[in-house]
């Protein structure tokens, strides 16, 4: 079965610290999403790319937060500096343009302490 | 503000009995729904779909069905097996960016 695979899967780190989380989307899928599951809000949609340009990322924290496709097997998000409230698992997704059947990753847990 | 709700954050059923989960949308250009269930520790899983210009959409014990004036949506489950206990998102896009908005999830539990 083809898979999107995200590293690390956990990542503990201090407050200040810069993080990156990595995502391969499954090959020939040319959209790319990222969300963040909280206990509040769910899952929600940081940010997503459709053949690796970026066209949304209205809920990323701009100050802190970025997200890029330097090709088309690797996303990137990283936060920078770090805080306690992005302690959350955060999932990368990959999916054709027409909708169905996007496949979500096993998530990075990342706790900062 | 959160367009997309599931003002039941858990449900609890007995094996072979329906299961009903709800989802209520506030954007009226959303056409193209999806449900996701996951398990801990697992990314979510892609379960049906629904587009508006239907009404209902069914796959084996699982069906979908949606109520665009009331701007609500709802899974059923039946039977209800304890393999189907996770959490249920439900997801609600329009069809010219299938940008996905997640609700906030409703965890299903069956009693075996």
């Amino acid at each position: 079965d083809a898979r999107v695979t995200q590293t690390p899967r956990h990542k503990v780190t201090e407050m200040g610290q810069e993080v990156t989380m990595r995502c391969q989307p499954i090959l020939g899928h040319n959209t790319v999403f990222w969300y963040r599951q909280t206990m509040m809000q769910g899952l929600e949609l940081l940010a997503y790319f459709r053949n690796r340009a970026p066209l949304d990322d209205s809920g990323m924290p701009k100050d802190r937060f970025s997200a890029e496709m330097p090709d088309a097997t690797l996303a990137t998000l990283k936060i920078q500096p770090s805080e306690p409230r992005d302690s959350a698992v955060y999932f990368c997704a990959s999916g054709p343009r027409t909708g169905d059947g996007y496949t979500f990753g096993s998530g990075t847990r990342l706790t900062v302490v | 503000d959160q367009q997309v709700k599931q003002n039941s954050p858990s449900l609890s059923v007995q094996e072979g009995r329906i299961s009903i989960l709800n989802c209520d949308y506030t954007n009226s250009m959303f056409d193209y729904f999806l449900w996701y269930k996951k398990y801990p520790a697992e990314g979510p899983t892609f379960l049906i779909s629904i587009s508006s210009i239907k009404d209902k959409n069914e796959d084996g014990r699982f069906t979908v069905f949606l109520n665009k004036s009331a701007k609500h949506l709802s899974l059923h489950i039946v039977p209800s097996q304890p393999g189907d206990s996770a959490v249920y998102f439900c997801a609600a896009s329009d069809s010219g960016t299938y940008k996905y908005i997640f609700g906030t999830g409703t965890r299903l539990k069956v009693l075996a």
